[in-house]
């Protein structure tokens, strides 16, 4: 079956952690993204990513890194420095970017104790 | 700052009633505006990709309309099913960002 897979699921971590959640596809896409939904909010962008070895930031890119060394591929770091990193995380991808309908994985939900 | 509304922010109704949800976005610069159902505990799912002026899309009993020039699209839900509860969001493409731009969505919740 063709999707996106995100782990873990569920995510707990101490103040002060980096922590890293995955994104794998198997979709053959070009593009991925990785966006954050935080109650009452649209769902915000943290990085994208066109091709391998490459990737820009979103919209709220701060205390967040990512690379895509792999076309299946794009892992996202939150580090210490996000300020409330308490949120649900979901990664995407399109065929390519530029409109196309994207294709979303299940979430990881992180709560930092 | 591109903004992307969403009315109402969620709805109740009763098995068979009919129901539909606006989404208002820029209407500069349009490239594309999409329509995702996004179930509890699931992945957020396509619905319609709309690009054109005047567009309709069906599937099955929901149907989407587009207007670019004044910067809103319609989703109808004809005789709404149990199953038919979940979040709809709208995503608006602009083609000055590059970027999709999220609404904040409406939860329908179908009682039977």
């Amino acid at each position: 079956d063709g999707g996106i897979t995100q782990s873990p699921k569920y995510l707990f971590r101490k103040e002060g952690q980096n922590v890293t959640l995955s994104c794998e596809q198997n979709l053959n896409h070009d593009a991925m993204y990785w966006y954050r939904q935080d109650p009452g909010q649209g769902l915000r962008l943290i990085y994208y990513s066109q091709i391998v070895n490459d990737f820009q930031k979103g919209d709220i890119a701060e205390g967040y890194s990512v690379s895509r060394e792999k076309k299946e591929s794009f892992p996202l770091t939150v580090t210490s420095a996000q300020k409330n990193p308490t949120a649900f995380y979901l990664c995407a991808s399109s065929m390519v970017q530029g409109g196309g309908e994207l294709f979303f994985g299940e979430g990881s939900r992180l709560t930092v104790l | 700052i591109l903004n992307v509304e969403q009315s109402p922010q969620s709805l109740h109704v009763q098995e068979g009633d009919s129901t539909n949800f606006t989404c208002s976005f820029p209407s500069s610069n349009f490239y594309a505006l999409h329509w995702y159902r996004w179930e509890t505990a699931k992945s957020p799912e396509a619905l319609f990709v709309m690009t054109l002026n005047g567009d309709e899309k069906k599937k099955g009993r929901i149907s989407a309309t587009l207007n670019t020039k004044e910067g809103y699209s319609y989703l109808y839900i004809k005789g709404s099913q149990p199953e038919d509860s979940a979040t709809y969001l709208c995503a608006f493409w602009n083609r000055g960002f590059q970027k999709l731009v999220f609404g904040t969505g409406t939860r329908l919740l179908v009682s039977p």
